[in-house]
Formats: C-alpha cells, structure tokens, sequence
C-alpha cells in the first residue's frame, strides 16, 4: 500500500509560473524525499526534508513539512519547460529498515 | 562511473519462461532494491537488500527471488513469467553517509513484456 499520496494527479501550467505540488502520508516518517522522472527514464533526487525539519530549499526548489499534518509539498518556482516531468514523494517511515515508499506521482507539464 | 546499470532495457517472455534482470552499481553502495512501475501504481518495493549476502522482500516479492553474492550485483529473477509481470522494472542502490540518510540513485530501467 502506498505510503504517500501525491496531489493532483496532474498539474499543466504556462512557462514562468509557480508549480506546487502537494503529499500526505499516513505513519511517522524520518524523512520524506522528493524524486523526478522524465518520460521513459530512471527516477532522480531532487530534495530531502527531515522530520525535525520545516522547510528546505534547493536552486528553484522549496519542499515544506507539515508533520503534524502529515503532509508535505514541494514548489518549482519559475517553471521552465524543462521542468515537464512525473514528480514523487517517498518515505522513509519510521521502523521501516530505510525502505523508501512512493506515492503514484504527480505529471506536471509545463507549457512554453 | 556507471552509477547504476540495468539490463536488459527491454526483453519480451512468454508466459511461464524464466529470466534474470541485472543490476550493477560501482558506488560501492551497501543498499539495493528492485521496485516495479505499473500505470497508476507507482513504485513497489520487491526485494531489497542492505549488504552483501542480506536480502528481505518488499511489498510485492511473489514470483520473484534476487540474491546478493557481491556489493555490486543485485540481479531479479523471475522464475516462471506471467502477464501481471509485465511492467517497468528499477534498481537502486544508496548509502546513508552522504545525507544521513537512504537517498536512491536510480537505474534507466527495464521494460518487460510478458505474453
């Protein structure tokens, strides 16, 4: 069963704007990560957020956590075409021997 | 360096023939998983292993058997394909000294077809 679940489904927005992307996940976590897939490739790495952990940035990239919530999401500010991508969250749940789990991704497309 | 490789990138079975996929990394990683993409699903762990001669299943291991001989090679192996196997296969493999923590480096995948 998946852990996270990411939200919407699929994202489409204009070159140059904001894409926020959002996850909720169900147990406690030691950290929640961020992946990208672009089509017909391997996943990569974006960003990781630890539990102890609010906010995180990286270049255009700003990943929040919410644990009280449960939920994380992640902002691509300034998007660029390039941006095009499938985006997951994973967790590494607390007790899960470092098992990454992956929610159902999130297809973003952005429009020149 | 290779980072991850997989192979084949794409094989075609029929239903109830048997095959390996490869996995080899040159990180020197301990950790190493094989996760499977369907349309819709997302990732699901299959086995997993945090060293040399270790291996546990992951959320989806029936019909499915890996072994871990060296630190490099994680190699899947189906043992009597079936139609619900088809899908996207990923090896991964990470060590926790860089960020504390289990971050994956991903393989470019391989695409299975059973029929």
């Amino acid at each position: 069963s998946q852990q996270g679940e990411e939200d919407p489904q699929a994202l489409s927005i204009q070159e140059g704007e904001n894409a926020t992307m959002n996850c909720s996940y169900k147990t406690s976590i030691n950290n929640l990560q961020w992946y990208r897939q672009n089509s017909g490739r391997g996943l990569v790495h974006l960003i990781l957020i630890r539990s102890n952990e609010r906010e995180k940035h990286s270049g255009r990239l700003r990943v929040t956590l919410d644990t009280s919530k449960k939920s994380s999401s992640l902002l691509i500010t300034a998007s660029r075409a390039a941006d095009t991508a499938s985006y997951f969250c994973a967790t590494d749940a607390v007790g899960a021997n470092s098992k990454l789990t992956f929610g159902k991704g999130i297809t973003l497309s952005v429009r020149p | 360096n290779a980072g991850v490789t997989q192979t084949p990138k794409f094989q075609v079975l029929k239903t109830g023939q048997s095959m390996t996929l490869q996995c080899a990394q040159d990180m020197n990683h301990e950790y190493m998983s094989w996760y499977r993409q369907d349309p819709g699903m997302g990732l699901r762990l299959i086995h997993y292993s945090v060293g040399a001669g270790i291996t546990d299943q992951g959320e989806v291991p029936n019909g499915y058997n890996v072994s871990r001989s060296t630190t490099e090679d994680f190699p899947l192996r189906l043992l009597s394909a079936a139609p619900s196997q088809t899908s996207v296969y990923f090896c991964a493999s990470s060590y926790e000294g860089a960020h504390g923590a289990n971050v994956l480096t991903f393989g470019a995948g391989s695409r299975l077809t059973v029929l």
